[in-house]
């Protein structure tokens, strides 16, 4: 069965660089399949951020990619976000998830982790 | 950027009675190459992230009940519930995979009435 549990610290402050890491189970990260993360802010809607391959490859929301981060650790089976500049509208629950790609395009988020609330605040 | 967008917001239905939510996107999310449609539904109660229901529009995921039904092509879609049940009560989002950024609709919450 594969887990994903996200982790990292719930208050940051304005301005710093928010940084998160996904731990997988059940699953090999080198096997296949890319990683992302998606937030939820408080009373809104779903937003994708960033997806990334087990090689490196990575996929980028326009509208945060200026201040996004993601690398992926192997050898630990963990990929992490960082997001700097931090202000209160990127307070959020923060969820790190799997998908896929294949000749015909991509496929939908089929495992979740359970998400972490993230708050910007001094 | 695909814009979803969804209606209702809200409703409220009798247990035992259909639940239909709507899902537009700006530009049709259908592969040519595989005439496949890259829509997919979420279920998420509060404080668990969100369930895959439905992907390919109309493909149920492996475990998820028979009264969840979807349908449409192009830009427009439909999430059925047949039967609403008590433990339906969620908010439900529609997704686009068609292209990046990935972009979800903003929500239906569904209630007991």
């Amino acid at each position: 069965q594969v887990q994903l549990q996200e982790s990292g610290p719930g208050l940051v402050k304005p301005s710093e660089t928010l940084s998160l890491t996904c731990s997988v189970s059940g699953y090999s990260i080198s096997s296949g399949h890319y990683w992302g993360w998606i937030r939820r802010p408080p009373g809104k809607g779903l937003e994708w951020i960033v997806t990334i391959y087990h090689s490196g490859t990575t996929y980028y929301n326009p509208s945060l990619k200026s201040r996004v981060t993601i690398s992926v650790d192997t050898s630990n089976n963990q990929f992490s976000l960082k997001l700097s500049s931090v202000t209160a509208a990127d307070t959020a629950v923060y969820y790190c998830a799997r998908h896929d790609s294949y000749t015909s395009g991509w496929t939908p988020f089929d495992y979740w982790g359970q998400g972490t609330l993230v708050t910007v605040s001094s | 950027d695909i814009v979803m967008t969804q209606s209702p917001d809200s409703l409220a239905v009798s247990l035992g009675e259909r639940a239909t939510i709507n899902c537009r996107s700006s530009q049709s999310v259908l592969y040519s190459s595989n005439n496949k449609n890259s829509l997919a539904w979420y279920q998420q109660k509060p404080g668990q992230p969100p369930k895959l229901l439905i992907y390919w529009a109309s493909t149920r995921e492996s475990g998820v009940p028979a009264r969840f039904s979807g349908s449409g092509s192009g830009t427009d879609f439909t999430l059925t519930i047949s039967s609403l049940q008590a433990e339906d009560v969620a908010i439900y989002y529609c997704q686009q995979y068609y292209s990046i950024p990935f972009t979800f609709g903003p929500g239906t919450k569904v209630d007991i009435k």
